[in-house]
């Protein structure tokens, strides 16, 4: 079964440091998202990216964040200067239509730890 | 924005049990996933079901798009099914943009 694949799975930085979350999202879905969970908390949106540009964003996708859709294959998400709070795990997903189909598929995540 | 809200927070189980799990949100909505949050971490996709029922093994889910609620049954329970259930909507004028409930905390102990 097709599958969103994240990497790397854990990842620890150092506070200020540059971070990129790498996904390969599902091959014939267009639309992909980000989504990062605090320990302990709900599931939050923060993009939506489709066409190569972004779609929708969170309050919490500020000037830190960015997307890049690198290849036809590869989805990331970079984190400029990581702060404290940003540790989290973070969840890439993928669908094939915006609304309808089969739904959103995630990735299993990678959890970031700044420190 | 619109609310999405799980009930029970927390359930615990004995092995064999059926318990049924509840979202209620507070808007029209163009889809509605169900998703089980296992030990690791991992999201796993159980059910798109914006509207009917759909059944997977021992678990079923319904949604009642007029009445604005969902309900996961899990039937048998076993050990694996442990975690935390969340459900998530997806506005109809939003890009794709999934807004998750709480969690239902599952234990079910052997």
């Amino acid at each position: 079964e097709p599958e969103v694949t994240q990497t790397p799975s854990h990842q620890v930085t150092q506070m200020g440091q540059e971070v990129i979350l790498r996904c390969v999202p599902i091959s014939n879905h267009l639309y992909f998202y980000w989504y990062r969970q605090i320990l302990g908390q709900k599931v939050e949106f923060l993009v939506s990216f489709y066409n190569n540009e972004i779609s929708e964003k969170s309050e919490i996708f500020d000037d830190q964040f960015s997307v890049e859709r690198p290849d036809g294959s590869n989805f990331t998400l970079k984190i400029r200067s990581t702060k404290l709070e940003d540790s989290a795990m973070y969840f890439c997903a993928s669908s094939e239509v915006r609304a309808g189909g089969v739904g959103a598929f995630f990735g299993q995540g990678t959890r970031l730890t700044v420190v | 924005g619109i609310q999405v809200e799980q009930s029970p927070p927390d359930l615990i189980l004995q092995e064999g049990a059926n318990s049924t799990l509840r979202c209620n949100f507070s808007d029209s909505v163009n889809n509605l996933q169900w998703f089980h949050q296992n030990p690791w971490g991992q999201l796993i996709n159980l059910f798109y079901i914006p509207s009917g029922t759909k059944q997977n093994g021992r678990l079923s889910a319904t949604t009642v798009a007029t009445e604005r609620y969902s309900l996961l049954y899990i039937s048998s329970s076993q050990t694996t099914d442990s975690g935390v259930y969340f459900c998530a909507v997806e506005l109809t004028d939003s890009w794709g943009k999934l807004q998750f409930g709480a969690g239902t905390q599952v234990v079910v102990t052997p």
